[in-house]
């Protein structure tokens, strides 16, 4: 079975430019995740989503930061305007609404802005 | 609120030496417990999980057994090999509907030959 897909893996850009990142998860979940991953801060939770709904966002960095999940198939993270102090690796999860599944991860966007 | 604590690293170890890395955890009611893997450049991957108390999770050789008396989930290996080196996250969830995962800081292990 096909794994959480992510796209871009990897995205250079400048500062101020509008980034979009891209999810697909695991066919049949029916909760989505986005995370953010630094060294200094660690894995941090920015938003998830149940049946496509928004259930939390409040780790969500600032309004700069928006997600959607406009179908249960599709969903998107952007930033706009980017700025230096985005650059992270992005990553999506997915996981069943069931107790103890678990959240099977993508493989990350590398997000580098210059 | 619910938190995992993780011991800190990085964990430097020989090949074949015995591995424990300390997990505990807060939380109400009874949580899953997880632990995840991320080997350098992938996403995070599940390892090993335990739904309910007593319960011992395995995978790949490492075990990790569901303790509620002293509220932890440590993770054990016999024999570590380099291939084994990565970050090591352990992770909850409530459940009951609320399937957010609260993660540990992870720890970093090293295998050398």
């Amino acid at each position: 079975d096909a794994g959480v897909i992510q796209s871009p893996r990897h995205e250079v850009t400048e500062m101020g430019q509008e980034v979009t990142l891209r999810c697909k998860p695991i066919s049949g979940h029916d909760y989505l995740f986005w995370y953010r991953q630094t060294m200094m801060r660690g894995l941090e939770l920015l938003i998830y989503f149940n049946n496509n709904v928004p259930i939390d966002d409040s780790g969500m960095p600032e309004d700069r930061f928006s997600a959607k999940m406009p179908n249960a198939s599709f969903s998107t993270l952007k930033i706009q305007p980017s700025e230096p102090r985005d650059s992270a690796v992005y990553f999506c999860a997915s996981s069943l609404d069931r107790d103890g599944q678990p959240q099977h991860f993508g493989d990350g966007t590398r997000l580098s802005i210059l | 609120g619910d938190s995992v604590t993780q011991m800190e690293g990085p964990v430097t170890l020989s090949e074949e030496a015995f591995l424990t890395i300390n997990c505990t955890y807060t939380a109400t009611g009874y949580p899953s417990l997880f632990w995840y893997v991320q080997y350098p450049g992938e996403g995070l991957q599940l390892l090993l999980k335990a739904t309910k108390a007593d319960d011992k999770g395995s995978n790949k050789g490492f075990e990790a057994t569901y303790r509620k008396e002293t509220t932890s989930f440590h993770l054990e290996k016999g024999s570590v090999q380099v291939s084994d080196s990565a970050v090591y996250f352990c992770a909850l969830t409530r459940g009951g509907g609320y399937n957010k995962l609260i993660f540990g800081a992870g720890t970093r292990l090293a295998v050398h030959p």
